[in-house]
């Protein structure tokens, strides 16, 4: 348990489709975090929100859009993607984002499959 | 910048025998360096961190790392191998100084490294 979910676990789309994947972290955290994980790639960094301000956006193509009501909760909506966007999808948070080590816990991801 | 090379996609090794998980880092500016360790379907789960103080780092499941900044290496090894360590494992850093707007909080993840273990 490292006390940040995620919903749903898996998800098939089509490319027509429009989706959310939704993100919660019960460790009072005030950064977090998009990141994709796609096979034989390293960890892509998406988009980074601290005290709900978006800091980074990685140039994420517009199909992704994310948003962040409070520091709890972070989405990341989908619509009309790829089937190169399939991957795993997986939040994270932190103490705060920058200056210092703050470490990031991870959640166990939602396997996203576009056809 | 900052980048991180992991040497070996695949390693294997038998039950009882020494692990090593090789990762060399890129960074400009004094780096905070980590390990993380993914079981299937799950997410990653931190092994360890370095963050300046002490050169030789412990971790959880009996894993250890040590920082040597003139190999700019940060090496992962478990004495032991067990079977619950079979996983990818990732190294990961990040700058530790506010320089010139380096977004020193953001991590860089080297390409990971699947261990396998034999019984």
């Amino acid at each position: 348990e490292t006390g940040v979910t995620q919903t749903p676990r898996h998800l098939v789309m089509g490319m027509t489709n429009k989706k959310s994947l939704k993100c919660e972290q019960h460790l009072g955290h005030n950064a977090m975090y998009w990141y994709k994980q796609s096979a034989k790639k390293p960890l892509e960094l998406m988009f980074v929100y601290n005290f709900k301000e978006q800091t980074e956006n990685n140039s994420v193509p517009s199909r992704f859009s994310p948003e962040c009501p409070n520091s709890s909760h972070l989405f990341l909506h989908l619509h009309t993607l790829q089937p190169e966007d399939s991957a795993l999808y997986l939040c994270a948070s932190s103490l705060k984002y920058g200056q210092g080590p703050y470490e990031q816990y991870f959640g166990p991801g939602t396997r996203l499959t576009v056809t | 910048a900052q980048s991180v090379t992991q040497l070996g996609s695949h390693v294997s090794v038998s039950e009882g025998a020494l692990v090593l998980l090789r990762c060399n880092y890129s960074s400009s500016v004094p780096p905070y360096l980590f390990w993380y360790v993914q079981y299937p379907n799950q997410g990653l789960q931190l092994l360890l961190k370095y963050t300046s103080a002490a050169t030789l780092v412990k971790g959880i499941n009996g894993f250890e790392a040590e920082f040597k900044k003139s190999e700019t290496s940060f090496h992962l090894t478990k004495p032991s191998a067990h079977m619950s360590d079979a996983a990818e494992y990732f190294c990961a850093v990040s700058g530790n100084n506010n320089a010139g707007g380096t977004s020193y909080g953001k991590l860089t993840f080297g390409q990971g490294t699947i261990l396998t273990v034999h019984p």
